[in-house]
Order: C-alpha cells, then structure tokens, then sequence
C-alpha cells in the first residue's frame, strides 16, 4: 500500500503558527476517524502528539491540534518553537489491502527559522 | 509504567534470518495488540505488521508478506518479529509499539545491521 503524503519540509519562525496536511484516500484517512500523528527528533523514538484525529494525549502542548476534512488530515502547530524543530508523520488505519492495516505518511522535517 | 524493552542489535549477512524481541511490562500483556515499525537509515516510518498476544493472529503488510513472522510468548509478555532473506535494504532500526488505534508506547528501537 502507498504511503501517505506529506510535504517534506515545512518552516516557520518562532511564534508561528504552521501546518502539516497529511493525504490519503477513502479507506484511510478519508474513511476512519483514526489518524495519529507522531513527532520524532533525531535519533530519538517517535512520540504520539495527537491521535483519533484531533484529540492529544496527557502532556502534550496545547500547542498541537489536529483536524480532518475528506481524505486529508491537518496538523496545526501554533506558537512555534525552537523545541518544536523534528520530523513529524501522520499514521492511518487502513482497509485497501482488505485487511486491517496501517499506513504511516511519508514524513515531514519542520524548521524552526 | 507501561514499557516496552526490546533486544539489542544485531549484524546480518545478506541472506541470513534475523529475529528480534520486544518485552512488555505495566499492563496485561494480552489486552493489546503489538505493531513492528520499521525504519531505514534517513528515511520515514514504515507499518510491518501487528499480532494479537492472545491468540497470536497476525495481519502482515503485503510487501513482507511471505518473509515475515511475528509470534508471542504470554508466558514471557514477549513479542517477537522474525525477517528472512535479508538484503541491505533490511537495515535499519526497527520499533515495537503498542496498539490503541494508535501507537504509545514504543520501544526505544533494535537496529539491525545487514552486510556481508
């Protein structure tokens, strides 16, 4: 199954706010509330920041939001920060294989200028 | 805490099988099911497969389909996932992660190592 796309890079200067679309098709992203989105800084483990869409786990910014319109999920970060510089990666559930499957975005390097 | 501590790394010909663990702690190990990530060196986050701990079902992503294997061992709140016929394009650190329609928590990664 295709990866889903995401812009490969995306910058913004401190205070900004910036977006990362996530695009898929009717059955991932467009066709299950489940998309996650994870923040990875260099060598480092992934991290969930959002999951089911737009709900974030304990600890994480407020700073973070995430929406969906049709086959394409958002991740908003507002008041960027120097912190904030990493990659990010939307994950969807999937069922174009027939089966229950995931598939992760191709990724996307977020500069903080 | 929920935690998840995999095996460490591993140096494989080409050809050779590998196969790596991942162990659970701080929850009923059977209540949730396990993902393998993988990830090349500077590249993204690629989906392997997921296995149920009770009962062992698995769902494998197709392009592995044939080489791969994930097993469990409840007895032990272990994961493990097996590749064969390795090629160079098998190297990289690859990432347990528990399942909850997302992933949290991972594992802090086994990087896998394959050249002749």
């Amino acid at each position: 199954q295709s990866a889903l796309t995401q812009p490969a890079s995306v910058s913004g200067s401190p205070g900004q706010s910036i977006t990362i679309s996530c695009t898929g098709g009717s059955s991932d992203v467009g066709g299950y509330n489940y998309v996650s989105w994870y923040q990875q800084h260099p060598g480092k483990v992934p991290k969930l920041i959002i999951y089911d869409v737009n709900y974030r786990p304990a600890g994480v910014s407020s700073r973070f939001s995430g929406s969906k319109s049709g086959n394409t999920a958002s991740l908003t970060i507002s008041g960027l920060q120097a912190e904030d510089e990493a990659d990010y990666y939307c994950c969807s559930y999937s069922s174009s294989t027939g089966s229950s499957t995931r598939v992760f975005g191709t990724g996307t390097t977020v500069t903080v200028l | 805490q929920v935690q998840l501590v995999q095996s460490g790394a591993e140096l494989k010909k080409p050809g050779a099988s590998m196969k790596i663990s991942c162990k659970a702690s701080g929850y009923t190990f059977i209540s949730y099911y396990m993902h393998w990530v993988r990830q090349a060196p500077g590249q993204g986050l690629q989906w392997m497969g997921i296995i149920n701990p009770n009962g062992g079902r698995t769902t494998y992503e197709p392009r592995f389909q044939g080489r791969i294997t994930m097993t469990t061992d409840t007895s032990m709140n272990t994961v493990y996932l097996e590749l064969s016929s390795l090629t160079s394009e098998d190297t990289g650190v690859y990432y347990c992660a528990r399942d909850a329609r997302w992933f949290d928590p991972w594992g802090q990664g086994t990087l896998v190592t394959v050249s002749s």
